[in-house]
């Protein structure tokens, strides 16, 4: 199973929006609905994001939102905050599991 | 709350063997779909293995045939047991609660494990 392809870096300034790219392939993002979002920080364990393609869980603020177009998914984080400096991995089910190669998000 | 504490990593030779234990807490492991994830130093995530509520067990194509996961319900521990170590297996270890459907939605601090001689 090969590794979702995400840009390597993103960035925007306090108060834009920023939104980073997931693209798998018909096998994986294409079919199933269950592509998730994760936010890492250094030194730190990853944080669930958004789960389902677009749900967010309990406690993740409404600036961050996910979607879904063929075989590309997409997080979109809204309102950059200084806090939102982080990488971010997506992730796909596909039988297994999949992550994507990752984005460092830069807040200028 | 949900908690899962890792344990067991370290330094090892290549073609050893070393043991990660996950203990959780606040919810039950034999219940839930739980999972490893690994991260080599500086690179990205990487799914390792998953052990379904039903036993069920699968594994990325690195790993398939050297590790094995499995679990104790009566230590609420999760287990994984790598064999045949490589220098490529050098990473920090994750354990991660599968939620339904699909995703991790609570992990562990992690266990860096280190294969060098």
């Amino acid at each position: 199973q090969s590794a979702l392809t995400q840009p390597p870096s993103a960035s925007g300034s306090p108060g834009q929006s920023v939104t980073i790219s997931c693209t798998g392939t018909s096998s994986d993002v294409g079919i199933y609905n269950y592509v998730s979002w994760y936010q890492q920080h250094p030194g730190k364990a990853p944080k669930l994001l958004i789960y389902e393609v677009s749900k967010r869980p309990s406690g993740v603020p409404d600036r961050f939102s996910g979607s879904k177009s063929g075989n590309t998914a997409s997080l979109t984080v809204s309102g950059l905050q200084a806090e939102d400096e982080a990488d971010y991995y997506c992730s796909s089910y596909a039988g297994t599991y999949v992550f994507g190669t990752g984005t460092k998000v830069t807040v200028l | 709350e949900v908690q899962l504490v890792e344990s067991g990593g370290g330094l090892i030779q290549p073609g050893g063997s070393l043991r990660l234990s996950c203990a959780a807490s606040g919810f039950t492991v034999s219940s839930n779909y739980m999972s490893w994830v690994r991260q080599a130093p500086g690179k990205g995530l990487e799914w390792v293995s998953v052990i379904y509520s039903g036993s069920s067990t699968y594994y990325a194509d690195s790993v398939k045939g050297r590790f094995t996961i499995s679990r104790d319900n009566s230590k609420n521990t999760l287990y994984l047991q790598m064999n045949s170590l490589r220098g490529e297996d050098t990473a920090v270890y994750y354990c991660a609660r599968v939620g339904a459907w699909y995703f991790f939605d609570y992990w562990g601090q992690g266990t860096l494990v280190t294969v060098s001689s």
